[in-house]
């Protein structure tokens, strides 16, 4: 089955300054690469994602670039500021038999963001 | 906007037993799925269900889970006899409108149940 893996863990910068989050994926047959946002206590919130067939998408601050060939992809935020401090997961989609298909995470980064 | 919605938001229980978990899907979404995230650790996938029959389950979906869509707009989880480690937050999720076939892919979460296993 798909195997996500993402790092760093833990990851903390100053207010300003960028972030950058990265994973793996073991399915080559994965598609759909979307990125969750989680603050504490609450549901995962989607903030971008992109398909198989781009190899970046962009939306403001947020940037997400994907390598099919190595399998991997990465999340960019610019300009962070502390609302930005919150748990991203990595995500990768796969199409399983019977039409359906399964989002499997990654294992989380926490971003800290300090004034 | 639409959402998709669970309840109860807190659940707490004794070990053994039964639990339902209940969800309302956003309205005409295919795709249905349940994640757990134990606490402080990722979101983990449960089971996927399409078009009124599981598509795909984990190798924790085991014979004490089990799924229903009992009607055209709830969508629930039961634990048959829970045990401690099933304490943990549950999500359901939905995709898949059938029109807008640009968002298709995109997974919408409820706000979750958080299941206390005493």
């Amino acid at each position: 089955g798909e195997n996500v893996e993402q790092h760093p863990s833990t990851l903390s910068v100053q207010e300003g300054d960028s972030a950058v989050i990265k994973c793996t994926y073991s399915d080559s047959a994965s598609n759909y690469f979307p990125w969750y946002k989680q603050e504490l206590g609450k549901r995962p919130q989607l903030i971008i994602d992109i398909r198989s067939n781009v190899g970046e998408k962009k939306d403001q601050r947020i940037a997400v670039t994907l390598n099919k060939t190595a399998k991997h992809f990465s999340l960019h935020i610019t300009e962070t500021q502390p609302e930005d401090s919150a748990v991203y997961f990595c995500a990768a989609l796969i199409r399983v038999t019977g039409g359906g298909n399964k989002l499997t995470f990654g294992t989380g980064t926490q971003l800290k963001v300090e004034l | 906007e639409p959402e998709v919605t669970q309840t109860p938001s807190h659940q707490v229980t004794q070990m053994g037993q039964e639990v339902i978990l209940r969800c309302v899907p956003i309205s005409n979404h295919l795709y249905f799925y349940w994640y757990r995230q134990i606490l402080g650790q990722k979101v983990e996938f449960l089971v996927s269900f399409y078009n009124n029959e599981i598509s795909e389950k984990s190798e924790i979906f085991d014979d004490q889970f089990s799924v229903e869509r009992p009607d055209g707009s709830n969508f629930t989880l039961k634990i048959r006899s829970t045990k401690l480690e099933d304490s943990a937050m549950y999500f359901c999720a939905s995709r898949g409108h059938p029109v807008n076939i640009a968002t298709n892919e995109k997974l919408f979460f409820g706000s979750g149940t958080q299941l206390s296993v005493l």
